[in-house]
């Protein structure tokens, strides 16, 4: 059975910082990763995936995501964060064996810009 | 415009009775789900259809009961609320199964509030 782990309740940064969001995973078989972030009282938004190909996989604004299968891991990464990025982001985790497009999701990391 | 809706936004209502949330989505999408996310934001899935077809159906109450007249809306009904439902309740679709690539990409309504007094 597939599962994610995000180890960070909270990340806080600076504005005009790098930052990072961290996630782990355990599947059966090659992994299919996703990042969504959730703005407040909204649903959650698609950000990006991995499914094959580069480790390094670009999404929406500006953030982007490193898998690392030595390590399980599928970080979330921006080099400049902005205050409009505070947001709760969610790392999702499928895999082919998984019956009818289901994926886990994460308990989520809280990320907070300062100014 | 709106991709996936969701009525009621909000859901006020008293332990013992029975409530129905809407959902519907205009993008041509084979499957959709339902999740429960609770006050400390832990997302779970609790069913999925996929052409109006259950295709998932995880560990629920039969208290809650989902139904797809057709594969552009997916309805959840509640009977006899319990204090434990008060959660905000998301719908979801996705392109389908045909393609695993694409399958995953999860379109989210707004939510419903649903509070159980």
């Amino acid at each position: 059975a597939q599962s994610v782990a995000q180890p960070e309740d909270q990340v806080n940064v600076a504005e005009g910082n790098p930052l990072t969001v961290k996630c782990t995973y355990s599947v059966s078989g090659n992994p299919y990763l996703f990042w969504y972030v959730q703005y407040p009282n909204r649903g959650l938004q698609f950000l990006l995936k991995y499914i094959t190909g580069d480790n390094l996989v670009k999404g929406s604004y500006g953030f982007e995501a490193e898998f690392n299968k030595s390590q399980t891991s599928f970080h979330l990464k921006k080099p400049s964060a902005l205050v409009s990025d505070s947001a709760l982001y969610f790392c999702a985790v499928s895999d082919l064996y998984s019956s009818a497009s289901k994926i886990i999701f994460g308990s989520g990391t809280r990320l907070s810009i300062r100014p | 415009d709106t991709a996936v809706s969701q009525t009621p936004k909000y859901l006020v209502t008293q332990m013992g009775n029975d409530k129905s949330i809407k959902c519907e989505q205009n993008l041509g999408h084979d499957t959709m789900y339902w999740y429960k996310q609770d006050s400390k934001k832990f997302l779970k899935i609790m069913f999925s259809y996929n052409n109006k077809e259950l295709i998932i159906n995880e560990t629920v109450p039969n208290r809650f009961s989902p139904k797809s007249p057709d594969k552009a809306h997916l309805n959840l009904h509640i009977n006899s609320l319990e204090l434990g439902d008060s959660a905000v309740y998301f719908c979801a679709s996705s392109p389908g199964l045909a393609n695993p690539a694409f399958s995953y990409e999860q379109y989210f309504g707004p939510g419903t509030r649903l509070t159980v007094t």
